[in-house]
């Protein structure tokens, strides 16, 4: 079974500087996709960013970023020029690439709550 | 983009009653929809994996029998919460993943449940 782990609890970041949340993976597959979401109190899950687990080129959303290292099965989200609107639970989440019903899931990490400040 | 919804987005309840939630796709067909649980700070789990016209795929430890899933059609899935308790008392999301191969899910705006 695949695992997402995100050991940063709680960040916080000043207003327009970077910051970057960590996530790391445990999966015997080959191919697969990573995401991150956003969820701000609102509840609503937001997508912020995927990645394809074949590209190695690392995804890139206007602000946000991030640096996918498949054999080391990190992938870290960099925000960039923070706002006050990114403050949120942000989740990193795995999802297997072979097609068929269950395989589809999202296995998401415990989450990070990002507090910006101004 | 897609629009998936949920209905009702708060409902309480008392100890021993059903309660319904649907979650519907808006402007695309879902063959695949997905229920999770959240529990305050914590992560989103999946409780199960709803297939239109199919039994869906509970996870392990969630009781089929106490949250019935039914995905009559490819825009409407609902998840029913039998003979509720305090315990069940959280926020339950769904997902919808658009039938044809887009491999995004969009999700819910989530449905809090308290049972009193």
């Amino acid at each position: 079974a695949q695992t997402v782990t995100q050991s940063q609890p709680e960040m916080s970041v000043q207003e327009a500087e970077t910051v970057t949340l960590s996530c790391t993976y445990d999966t015997s597959e080959s191919d697969y996709y990573l995401f991150w979401y956003k969820q701000p109190p609102s509840r609503q899950m937001i997508l912020v960013i995927r990645q394809e687990a074949y590209k190695q080129q690392n995804a890139t959303e206007n602000r946000f970023s991030v640096n996918f290292q498949k054999a080391a099965k990190s992938f870290s989200l960099k925000i960039s020029d923070s706002q006050l609107g990114d403050a949120a639970m942000y989740f990193c989440a795995y999802r297997s690439a072979y097609s068929g019903g269950s395989n589809y899931k999202l296995t998401f990490g415990k989450g990070t709550l990002l507090t910006v400040n101004p | 983009g897609a629009v998936v919804s949920q209905h009702p987005s708060r409902v309480i309840c008392k100890s021993g009653t059903s309660v319904k939630i649907e979650c519907r796709s808006l402007d695309f067909q879902a063959t695949t929809m997905f229920w999770y649980r959240q529990f305050p700070k914590q992560s989103l789990m999946l409780m199960a994996t709803s297939n239109e016209g199919s039994k869906a795929t509970y996870e392990q430890g969630v009781e089929k029998d106490k949250f019935l899933i039914n995905h009559a059609s490819l825009t409407l899935s609902t998840l029913t919460v039998t003979s509720a308790h305090p315990e069940d008392s959280s926020f339950y999301i769904c997902s919808a993943k658009i039938a044809g191969g887009r491999n995004e899910q969009f999700f819910g705006p989530g449905t809090r449940l308290t049972v009193l």
